[in-house]
C-alpha cells in the first residue's frame, strides 16, 4: 500500500515569489507520482506526473516537480506565482494498480 | 471533448429521502472512479468500475451507498437514505486503460443533506 504526506495544509506567498508545495510518500513498490490542482467549485486537474525517466517534471502553468526517491520526496515548486494560481494542491501516488492515493491537499493563497 | 459530466450541480435535499448522483465518463475511457471530499476526511474513493464492472468498492462507506454503471457512458451514485453527514462534494472520474494514467475528473456534486 501506498501514502502521502503534505506537511503543510496552507501556504501563503506573495506575488512574483517563489513557492515550493511539499510531499513525501511511502511504497513498498516503485510509483506513479502526480499534482492535482483544485480551484474553487471545480474538480481536480492533473498539473504533472512523473513516471518514470529523468526526475524533473515539468507540468502547466509554469510548475515543475522533482522526484527524489532516496528521500521518498515530489515537491511542487514554481519560481514566480500569479494571483490565479491560488488554489488547492494535491499530490497522489499508485504503485501501478488502479488506485491513486491522494494527499490531505495544500492550499496555496497568493498574495499581492 | 466534453470531459466528464456530472449532474446535478449542487443538490439539496432532507433526511431520509434517496438521492441520485449521474456521472458521464470520457467516451472511451475503461475506468470509472467515485470520489467524496469532506473538510475532515479529504479525497476518499468510494468504489471504482473497469469495463462497467465494479471492482472495488472497500470505500462505500455502508449499505445505505450503492453504485451502478449499466453501460460505458453512464454512472450512478445512489444514498438511501440520506443522511446529514453525507453531505460532501462528490466527484466522478475516469481514465483510459493504464495504471499510470491520468484521472480525468468531472466538475463534482455538492450534495447537502439537510
Amino acid at each position: 500500500a501506498q501514502s502521502v504526506t503534505q506537511l503543510d495544509s496552507q501556504v501563503p506567498v506573495f506575488e512574483e515569489a517563489p513557492v515550493e508545495l511539499r510531499c513525501n510518500y511511502s511504497s513498498s513498490v516503485s510509483v506513479y507520482l502526480f499534482w492535482y490542482v483544485q480551484y474553487p467549485n471545480q474538480g481536480l486537474q492533473l498539473l504533472l506526473k512523473y513516471l518514470s525517466g529523468s526526475t524533473l517534471v515539468k507540468g502547466i502553468n509554469g510548475f515543475e516537480a522533482e522526484f527524489n526517491k532516496s528521500q521518498t520526496s515530489f515537491h511542487l515548486r514554481k519560481p514566480s506565482v500569479h494571483i490565479s494560481d491560488t488554489a488547492e494542491y494535491f499530490c497522489a501516488v499508485t504503485g501501478g494498480g488502479n488506485k491513486l492515493t491522494f494527499g490531505t491537499g495544500t492550499q496555496l493563497k497568493v498574495e499581492l | 471533448d466534453a470531459g466528464v459530466i456530472q449532474s446535478p450541480r449542487h443538490e439539496v435535499t432532507e433526511m431520509g429521502q434517496e438521492v441520485t448522483l449521474r456521472c458521464k465518463p470520457i467516451s472511451g475511457h475503461d475506468y470509472l472512479f467515485w470520489y467524496r471530499q469532506t473538510m475532515m476526511r479529504g479525497l476518499e474513493l468510494l468504489i471504482y468500475f473497469n469495463n462497467n464492472v465494479p471492482i472495488d468498492d472497500s470505500g462505500m462507506p455502508e449499505d445505505r451507498f450503492s453504485a451502478k454503471m449499466p453501460n460505458a457512458s453512464f454512472s450512478t451514485l445512489k444514498i438511501q437514505p440520506s443522511e446529514p453527514r453525507d453531505s460532501a462534494v462528490y466527484f466522478c472520474a475516469s481514465r483510459g486503460p493504464g495504471g499510470h494514467n491520468e484521472q480525468f475528473f468531472g466538475p463534482g456534486t455538492r450534495l447537502t443533506v439537510l
